[in-house]
């Protein structure tokens, strides 16, 4: 299976921050990843397809980047509906495998 | 708008079978592909798998000899069943809208998602 490994596991911030998350795969997944988002209590959204493409409605302070193996996902000016746990999904293989997620918590 | 709402029992015992239901409105299951995931305590998320348009599957090896998933069409339903539970399959198991284009590279993603629903496998 592909693993995706997160980094880090959790991030305390403060609103305003830009905060950085990253996501490696353990092969070549070309540009085959997405970013969700889920909050306390509800479904995962999607926030990015592609790697870099923002999803429909998703503000602009979200972008994603990365191909190959090394991806991120950053978050500029960090808002406090933004806590959440962040995960990154690779299709390009099967079984889809997700990372283990990224949670930001207020500092 | 797409809704998707899964149904099924919160507790089963060891041994036995998890049956789910997502049920679909908004959008016809007959078009695109419908996936199961389940998210486990302490966040791991695992895709579980997918039924298409047509009614084909694909299921995650490490489940494969112990899952199923099927739809009904009049109902605009699909389901999930899992045999031989053990605790490791207590989670919260999503249904979600498995939809992709192209733009250069294809694109896959789930954008539509139901609220999930609590399974305890205990005795």
């Amino acid at each position: 299976n592909t693993v995706m490994t997160q980094s880090p596991t959790s991030m305390f911030i403060s609103v305003g921050d830009r905060v950085t998350m990253n996501c490696k795969a353990s092969q070549n997944v070309g540009t085959n990843v997405d970013w969700y988002q889920q909050k306390t209590g509800q479904s995962p959204k999607l926030l990015i397809y592609g790697a870099s493409n923002r999803y429909t409605g998703v503000p602009d302070r979200f972008t994603g980047s990365g191909s190959g193996t090394d991806f991120t996902l950053t978050i500029s000016n960090m808002q406090a509906e933004d806590l959440a746990v962040y995960y990154c999904l690779q299709y390009n293989y099967n079984p889809l495998t997700f990372g283990s997620g990224t949670k930001l918590e207020i500092k | 708008e797409v809704q998707l709402q899964e149904s099924g029992p919160g507790l089963v015992k060891p041994s036995q079978s998890l049956s789910l239901t997502c049920s679909v409105t908004g959008y016809s299951i007959t078009s695109n592909y419908w996936g199961w995931i389940r998210k486990f305590p302490g966040n791991k998320m695992e895709w579980i798998g997918h039924i298409s348009y047509s009614g084909s599957t694909s299921y995650n090896p490490s489940l494969k000899s112990r899952i199923s998933i099927t739809r009904d069409t009049s109902k605009n339903q699909f389901f999930l069943q899992l045999n031989s539970v053990t605790t490791e399959d207590t989670a919260t198991y999503y249904c979600a809208r498995w939809d992709g284009g192209y733009s250069g590279p294809y694109y896959w993603y789930f954008d539509f998602w139901g609220p999930g629903t609590m399974v305890t496998v205990s005795s």
